[in-house]
């Protein structure tokens, strides 16, 4: 199983960007890379996805580089509400999604 | 459509009680997963199933049992609970592959004494 790294926490203030970095050093080749949200009493949202390059939504962009060891997400112009602990997570390959939730990121948004 | 959903919301347990935990899709989704998470930790799978009568064992399922009887519902039962089981657990569905997205449930909030 790719195991990920992230940072523990992370503050930010309403406006600015935020790039959250995972590190997946032994990501598979079938793997897709996905982020989820998670607010404090909820079950964890799913955000953004991808497998190469460049994915972008209406929520957030998601950069992958080519040797696929690591990817960034970037979230623009954040706002209060955007404070959440954001979990990186690799895909097993092989058939059954069994998705490994690390600790997350926790990310902080200050007036 | 609502989604996944979980009863009870909040429960308070007894060493050595037993209880099931309800979850249910409407999306006509063939996966579905238990997760407990504990305070300030990350979701740790406890059972998964890729489709009604096919279960399987995930990261923690000792003390847990699930079975999949329906495409829909996906119950977890507590055998005989311990204190350690005390934590918040989600269930969660999603249409059968990684690149699927994963829908959660509100989750169910266990203190057990």
């Amino acid at each position: 199983l790719a195991k990920t790294t992230q940072p523990i926490s992370m503050d930010s203030y309403e406006g600015q960007e935020v790039n959250i970095t995972c590190s997946h050093n032994n990501i598979a080749t079938n793997d897709y890379i996905t982020w989820y949200q998670q607010f404090p009493s909820q079950g964890p949202r799913f955000i953004i996805q991808g497998y190469k390059t460049k994915v972008t939504n209406e929520v957030a962009s998601l950069f992958i580089p080519a040797d696929r060891k690591s990817s960034t997400l970037s979230l623009p112009r954040v706002s209060l509400s955007d404070t959440a602990v954001y979990y990186c997570l690799v895909g097993e390959s092989g058939g059954y999604n069994k998705l490994i939730f690390g600790a997350g990121t926790r990310l902080a948004v200050h007036p | 459509n609502a989604g996944v959903t979980q009863t009870p919301k909040f429960q308070v347990l007894k060493t050595g009680q037993s209880m099931t935990l309800q979850c249910a899709q409407d999306m006509n989704h063939e996966y579905m997963s238990w997760y407990r998470q504990d305070p300030g930790m990350g979701l740790r799978l406890i059972h998964y199933s890729v489709g009604a009568g096919i279960t399987d064992q995930g990261e923690v399922p000792n003390g847990y049992n699930v079975s999949r009887s329906t495409t829909e519902d996906f119950p977890l039962r507590l055998l005989s609970a311990a204190p350690s089981q005390t934590s918040v657990y989600f269930c969660a569905s999603s249409s059968g592959t990684l690149q699927e997205t994963q829908y959660f449930g509100p989750g169910t909030r266990l203190l057990v004494l």
